[in-house]
C-alpha cells in the first residue's frame, strides 16, 4: 500500500531562514505522481507542485524549490529566504497510476509540517 | 471563474441524524472526491467518482455514501452521524490524473 511520511511535525524558523520540509514516500508501482499542498491558517489548500515519477528534475519557483529523488523515496521543499506569510501546514502527497478509463485516483497524503515563521 | 464550492460551510447535527454535504465544481471535471481532515491524520479518502454514475469506496469510507448524477455535483451523505465524523470534510476535483486536485473550502461538521 501507498504511504507518505512527513515525519517533521512542527517547524519554527526566524524569518529569512531557509527552511527544508522532509517527504518520504512508499509505494509499489513505477509510475506515480507526488504533489505538495499548502494549507494556511485560512483553511483552504492551495496546490504548489505536481511531479511524476519519470521526471526527477529540480523545480524552482521563486524562492521554492523541491528536490525529487527516486533513490531514497523522497521528494523535499526547501522555502529560501522564509516569509511570514510561509507560515502554513504543509502536506506531500502521494497518486499512483492504477485507474481505468483515464479516470484519476485519490490523494494518499502525509500528516502534514506546521511551519511557523517568526519576524 | 471557474471554482468549486461546498455547503453548508459549517453544521452542527446530532447522533443518528442523517446530513448531506454539497460540493459543487464548475470545471466540468470527471473525477471529484471527498476527503475528511482530523488532526493528526492529515486528509483521508472517503469516496471518489470518475464520471455520471460512477463512485468508489476510500480509505474511510463506513457510515458515508455518494452519488453521482451529474458532471458538477458530488453530494456526500452521513446515513446516521457518529461523534467519530466530527471533522473537517473537503471536496476536490480533477481534470486526470496527470493534473492536480483542486480542493473546496471545507465544511466543518460538529456531531453532537
Amino acid at each position: 500500500a501507498q504511504k507518505v511520511t512527513q515525519a517533521q511535525t512542527e517547524i519554527s524558523v526566524v524569518e529569512k531562514e531557509d527552511v527544508t520540509l522532509d517527504c518520504v514516500y512508499e509505494t509499489r508501482d513505477t509510475t506515480y505522481y507526488l504533489f505538495w499542498y499548502k494549507q494556511p491558517p485560512s483553511g483552504e489548500l492551495v496546490f504548489l507542485i505536481r511531479r511524476n515519477s519519470f521526471d526527477e528534475q529540480n523545480e524552482i519557483s521563486g524562492r521554492y524549490s523541491w528536490n525529487f529523488q527516486k533513490s531514497t523515496s523522497s521528494f523535499n521543499f526547501t522555502i529560501t529566504a522564509s516569509q511570514v506569510v510561509d507560515s502554513a501546514v504543509y502536506f506531500c502527497a502521494l497518486s499512483e497510476a492504477k485507474y481505468s478509463g483515464g479516470g484519476a485516483d485519490g490523494l494518499t497524503f502525509g500528516k502534514g509540517t506546521h511551519l511557523i515563521i517568526q519576524p | 471563474d471557474a471554482e468549486i464550492t461546498q455547503s453548508p460551510r459549517h453544521k452542527i447535527t446530532e447522533t443518528g441524524r442523517q446530513v448531506t454535504l454539497a460540493c459543487h465544481q464548475t470545471w466540468n471535471h470527471n473525477n471529484m472526491f471527498w476527503y475528511r481532515q482530523d488532526l493528526g491524520h492529515g486528509l483521508r479518502l472517503i469516496h471518489y467518482s470518475y464520471g455520471v454514475q460512477d463512485t468508489n469506496k476510500g480509505e474511510v469510507s463506513d457510515g458515508y455514501s455518494v452519488s453521482r448524477s451529474n458532471t458538477e455535483d458530488l453530494p456526500l451523505t452521513l446515513e446516521s452521524a457518529a461523534s467519530s465524523q466530527t471533522s473537517v470534510y473537503f471536496c476536490a476535483s480533477s481534470e486526470s490524473l496527470y493534473r492536480a486536485q483542486y480542493f473546496g473550502p471545507g465544511t466543518r461538521l460538529l456531531v453532537l
